[in-house]
């Protein structure tokens, strides 16, 4: 059983608007969930984080909310440029360290 | 920076074969880990190990196993592999306590023919 989703696939935004990916849970026993960035033929980089006690955490154009009564977590990058073109994998962490990773949402921002 | 390097990024391997994978972590860090990638799966996990010569399951371990023998190395095999393990294996490491998670490899792209 999928315990993180990602339920869109794919994601098309024009530049300098707002991308929003979507991340959905079922455990409530997550205490951090992180988003990473993985470009083709390279490994996941990490990107933003937000502990289970904040319900907001914010890093230059990357915003990340956390809806902890509904299970939902965003991830928000405004502007959105090109370069943010890539596959983005929500991830939450629990025992003992162990991150459990969605589908991922491919991002294509066209210029 | 941290460098978690893995030996190959494309391999091609024949069914039955028996496959080695690579990992080499610079970092002195404890934990270690093996995912696999696949379209419309994400990232699953395979093994993983908090130690030396320490290993847990993952997820999928079926057809697999690993190998710790040294703090800063972590070898995935394939006991005999099929064409059904044909998939993107990324490697990653990440000290503890892990508030920023973890540091992945470059991935290496396996094809069993």
């Amino acid at each position: 059983d999928q315990q993180v989703k990602q339920n869109s696939p794919s994601l098309s935004v024009q530049e300098g608007r707002i991308s929003i990916l979507n991340c959905d849970y079922t455990n409530s026993m997550f205490d951090y969930f992180l988003w990473y960035k993985k470009y083709p033929a390279e490994g996941p980089t990490f990107l933003i984080s937000i502990s289970s006690i904040k319900d907001k955490n914010e890093d230059g154009r990357f915003t990340v909310f956390l809806n902890k009564s509904a299970k939902h977590l965003s991830l928000h990058i405004v502007p959105s440029q090109p370069g943010d073109s890539a596959v983005y994998f929500c991830a939450a962490r629990w025992e003992g360290g162990k991150l459990i990773f969605g589908q991922g949402t491919e991002l294509s921002v066209k210029p | 920076d941290v460098k978690v390097t893995q030996s190959s990024r494309y391999l091609v391997k024949r069914t039955g074969e028996k496959v080695f994978l690579e990992c080499v972590q610079d970092m002195d860090h404890e934990n270690m880990f093996w995912y696999r990638q696949d379209p419309g799966l994400g990232l699953r996990l395979i093994y993983f190990s908090y130690d030396v010569k320490m290993k847990e399951k993952g997820d999928i371990p079926e057809g697999y196993s690993v190998s710790r023998e040294k703090k800063e190395r972590f070898s995935l095999i394939l006991e005999s592999a099929s064409t059904n393990q044909t998939s993107m294996y990324l490697c990653a490491s990440s000290s503890q306590p892990q508030v920023y998670g973890y540091t992945f490899g470059s991935g290496t792209r396996l094809t069993v023919v």
